[in-house]
């Protein structure tokens, strides 16, 4: 079957634009996490959805990130006013259920802030 | 707040040699671990899930084994073969509080093997 995707694969933008990042996860899941991967950081928890809500945002950096989910389905993800230390991969996952469930990546999104 | 170390940070063997990968963990109030690899410029492969109650865990060439208690995995590869080479992730999904399943991942090893 299908797994999670993400759109766009690659994104350049220029500092203080807007851009919106997308996930598909698995018909079904009713989990999904965003993480995100840059070079100093390594691979950090961003923000978890149960169906539409979001009940841990922690890991979000700043007021300029958010997300949101629809259906129970495909999440976006929306940082504004880029900065250049936005640069990173951005990866999406999902899962049946929370918890101890494993969880499947999608290939992530690769954000290049000029 | 949990923490993930990986070591060594990178490897690198002939082909053919058995080798093993460490892990500590330093809350063992986990769901479960779990071991990736990631190819450069790629997404994640999950390589193989323990549960906090199992032991070990096997797949083809590779085994892992959890120590929960003692906050310790290994990732074992047997006979190691060129296409192994990639970076290799422990992540553990934490059960307290309100994780609700997210993963915490070590900086992972990043494994040549050399033919």
């Amino acid at each position: 079957g299908a797994g999670v995707s993400q759109s766009p694969s690659n994104k350049v933008t220029e500092k203080g634009k807007d851009v919106e990042l997308r996930c598909d996860p698995i018909s079904g899941h009713t989990a999904l996490y965003w993480y995100r991967q840059s070079l100093g950081q390594g691979l950090e928890f961003l923000i978890y959805f149960q169906g539409n809500s979001a009940p841990d945002k922690s890991g979000l950096p700043s007021d300029r990130f958010s997300a949101e989910r629809t259906g129970g389905s495909v999440s976006t993800l929306t940082i504004q006013r880029t900065q250049q230390e936005d640069s990173a991969v951005y990866l999406c996952a999902s899962s049946p259920l929370t918890g101890g469930y494993e969880q499947y990546f999608g290939p992530g999104t690769r954000l290049t802030v000029t | 707040k949990q923490e993930v170390t990986q070591i060594p940070a990178a490897l690198s063997v002939p082909e053919g040699e058995n080798l093993v990968l460490n892990c500590s963990f330093t809350d063992s109030a986990i769901y479960n671990l779990q071991w990736f690899r990631q190819d450069p410029g790629k997404g994640l492969t999950s390589l193989l899930l323990i549960q906090s109650s199992q032991r070990e865990q096997t797949s083809g060439r590779l085994n892992a084994s959890l120590d929960k208690s003692s906050g310790r995995s290994t990732l074992y590869i047997a006979a190691s073969q060129p296409g192994d080479s990639a970076t290799y992730l422990c992540a553990v999904t934490s059960a307290g509080g309100t994780s609700y399943g997210k993963l915490t991942f070590g900086q992972g090893t990043i494994l040549t093997v050399h033919p």
